[in-house]
């Protein structure tokens, strides 16, 4: 079946701008992850849903990161008043159930100007 | 002290030989353990994982985990160049907590 989908692929926002990430996990997928990527580094996690509920919010770095899955399927990461520093690409990855592997989306790289 | 240590490399093999890769973890708690390959540009893709002490072993790739030693090494047997990528590994740090906490990776190129 398809994987993780993202999008947009690319997205770039003059800073203060708003942002809107979207996620389409496996289908069938409870768990649902977003995690961040600089140039270099491995990913560091963000958030995390199972279903429709946010369990872990622990790793957004700021209030201007949001994120939300509202029908426990597709889910949206919302970056308000966006900042040099958000620039990265920002990874969705969605696993059965909590206890098995995360298979990851493409990505959305994400470039503040 | 990071809580998932990897070398950044670049590891440099010959195409043909056997490509080890390490990763130290600091919480003794952790449960789950992963391998994950990512070429340049593109998304993490899961090679292996490992939950219990010892070997797995899957086509060319091996995992192994030491708990008492708090290490993870990945083995790439019979290298070819189409195994240049970098090299992630990733930790669930204790039961209950499903969040991966990456290394840095290491950058891994085999010589043909």
């Amino acid at each position: 079946g398809a994987g993780v989908s993202q999008s947009p692929r690319y997205k770039v926002a003059k800073r203060g701008q708003d942002v809107a990430l979207r996620c389409d996990p496996i289908s069938g997928h409870v768990s649902l992850f977003w995690y961040q990527q600089a140039l270099g580094q491995g990913p560091e996690f963000l958030t995390y849903f199972q279903n429709e509920a946010q369990l872990d919010k622990s790793g957004l770095p700021s209030d201007r990161f949001f994120a939300e899955r509202p029908e426990g399927s597709v889910s949206t990461l919302k970056i308000q008043r966006t900042q040099q520093e958000d620039s990265a690409v920002y990874l969705c990855a969605s696993s059965f159930s909590i206890w098995d592997e995360q298979y990851f989306g493409p990505g959305t790289r994400l470039t503040v100007t | 002290q990071k809580e998932v240590e990897q070398n950044s490399g670049p590891l440099s093999v010959p195409e043909g030989a056997i490509a080890s890769l390490n990763c130290t973890y600091s919480d003794r708690g952790s449960q789950s353990f992963f391998w994950y390959r990512q070429y340049s540009g593109k998304s993490p893709e899961l090679i292996m994982f490992i939950y219990s002490n010892g070997d797995k072993e899957d086509g060319r790739f091996t995992a192994q985990l030491n708990k008492a030693s708090q290490y993870v090494s990945l083995l790439i047997r019979d290298s070819q160049p189409s195994d240049s990528a970098t090299y992630l590994c990733a930790v669930n740090p204790r039961q209950g907590a499903q969040k991966l906490v990456f290394g840095q990776g290491t950058r891994l190129t085999i010589n043909p």
